[in-house]
């Protein structure tokens, strides 16, 4: 079993879609979660980050931890074509431990 | 301003040569990393180091070799390349604070061995 499990996708919704994208995790010393975006042929970037459990909202985006279930996920709201994209879900027990990276799902968003 | 930055961007070689990739990072971070992702797109560490010193290191062939002269570069260096390193390699730099281990990645640099 992977350390981090993540649905590939791809997941495609139209414009204005709530979209739902999700973690799990078999670690349970994780304690940092965080979500990247990466556009085609570029670095991924950090889009949330939240530490233990609970939410954090960041304009059109919601990032959830629930360390009991060992999920995490990600919700984008109003979703638009810009949102296309690989979102790589990661996470970390803090300190100098490696982080662990999901296999990320890819988005696209139909105008 | 670029924060982390990668060279060359493409790198296509025949197998067994041997090639350099560098990284710089102008944020005054810590720690930087190299990562290889694969063609399905799967994140996987390789090295790290903080203060130029190893703390991280994956189980990775010995013919990869990281060195990292100052905390702003790391550099990898590749020996007697095979086809399965065929791949796009990524730097990333963090604070390594202690409080988060956000890490911020370079443009990649996609290797083909031929």
């Amino acid at each position: 079993q992977k350390e981090v499990e993540q649905d590939p996708g791809p997941l495609s919704v139209p414009e204005g879609a709530i979209v739902s994208l999700n973690c799990t995790y078999s670690n349970s010393a994780f304690q940092y979660f965080m979500w990247y975006r990466q556009y085609s042929r570029k670095g991924p970037e950090l889009l949330m980050y939240t530490y233990s459990s609970g939410n954090k909202e960041d304009g059109r985006f919601t990032a959830q931890v629930d360390k009991s279930s060992k999920y995490i996920s990600l919700f984008i709201r109003d979703s638009q074509p810009s949102d296309s994209a690989t979102y790589l879900c990661a996470m970390s027990s803090g300190g100098y431990q490696k982080v662990t990276f999901g296999t990320g799902t890819k988005l696209q968003v139909i105008p | 301003d670029t924060a982390v930055s990668q060279t060359p961007k493409y790198l296509v070689t025949q197998m067994g040569n041997d090639k350099s990739i560098k990284c710089e990072q102008n944020l005054g971070h810590d720690t930087m990393y190299w990562y290889k992702q694969d063609s399905k797109k799967f994140l996987k560490i390789m090295f790290s180091y903080n203060n130029k010193e190893l703390i991280i290191n994956e189980t990775v062939p010995n013919r990869f070799s990281p060195k990292s002269p100052d905390k702003a570069h790391l550099n990898l260096h590749i020996n007697s390349l095979e086809l399965g390193d065929s791949a796009v390699y990524f730097c990333a730099s963090s604070f390594q604070n202690g409080l988060t281990d956000t890490q911020y990645f370079g443009p990649g640099t996609r290797l083909t061995v031929l």
